[in-house]
């Protein structure tokens, strides 16, 4: 059964600290996306990935960076977290898109920052 | 960035109802996924469209690609309650590197 696990379904952090979200996937997808989600406003694409160190940025890049150094996990950064980065966040990956277009989600990770 | 619109924003039906939502564009598309999220789960593919004027059927589900790639169409025939969930469109071309672009979602709430 494929699988996306994210490290942590739930945390609770304080304004300026340093967040790391980790996304593990056991299907050798190349391609790797975060997204944020907040009610009303649908996903939203934070960072994607084609492969191993590459990286590009999304709709809201803004406050947040990422880390692939290998092709099963991606890390989304928050280097100094802000109450508006309170939200859920989707890790998801892919087969390239010429193969098909189903993204695999994982279950989510609701932080959020006092 | 490409914009998608998705309608209803919200539904409330008696279990049994059919049920019908819709995404338009002002972009086109050549792929368009039909997504469902349950409460504490990440969303899941429910329909995929590569063609225009596609009809897709997944069981009680049937969905169509548009003609004019700018839009589709989920219909839910006879809802259950394990239908509840959140429904997401997502649009999904040859530019931008082949991004998903969502729309907001469809909160469906069926009554038993």
């Amino acid at each position: 059964d494929v699988k996306v696990t994210q490290s942590s379904r739930y945390l609770v952090k304080r304004t300026g600290e340093k967040v790391f979200l980790e996304c593990v996937q056991d299907m050798d997808h190349e391609n790797m996306f975060w997204y944020r989600q907040d009610p009303g406003l649908g996903l939203r694409l934070i960072y994607f990935s084609y492969d191993v160190k590459m990286k590009e940025k999304g709709d809201i890049p803004e406050g947040y960076s990422v880390s692939r150094e290998k092709k099963e996990r991606f890390s989304l950064i928050l280097e100094s977290a802000s109450t508006n980065q309170t939200s859920m966040y989707l890790c998801a990956s892919r087969r390239p898109v010429i193969v098909t277009g189903e993204l695999f989600f994982g279950e989510g990770s609701r932080l959020t920052v006092l | 960035g490409q914009q998608l619109n998705q309608s209803p924003q919200s539904m409330f039906i008696q279990e049994g109802e059919d049920v019908s939502m819709n995404c338009t564009s002002s972009s086109i598309f050549n792929t368009w996924l039909w997504y469902k999220q349950e409460p504490g789960e990440g969303p899941v593919l429910l329909i995929a469209l590569y063609k225009a004027g596609e009809l897709t059927s997944n069981g009680r589900l049937t969905a169509q690609f548009g003609i004019t790639r700018k839009d589709s169409f989920l219909n839910i025939s006879a809802s259950i309650p394990s239908d509840v969930g959140i429904y997401f469109c997502a649009g999904q071309g040859d530019t931008n590197a082949g991004k998903s672009t969502f729309g907001d979602g469809t909160t469906l709430t069926v009554k038993p």
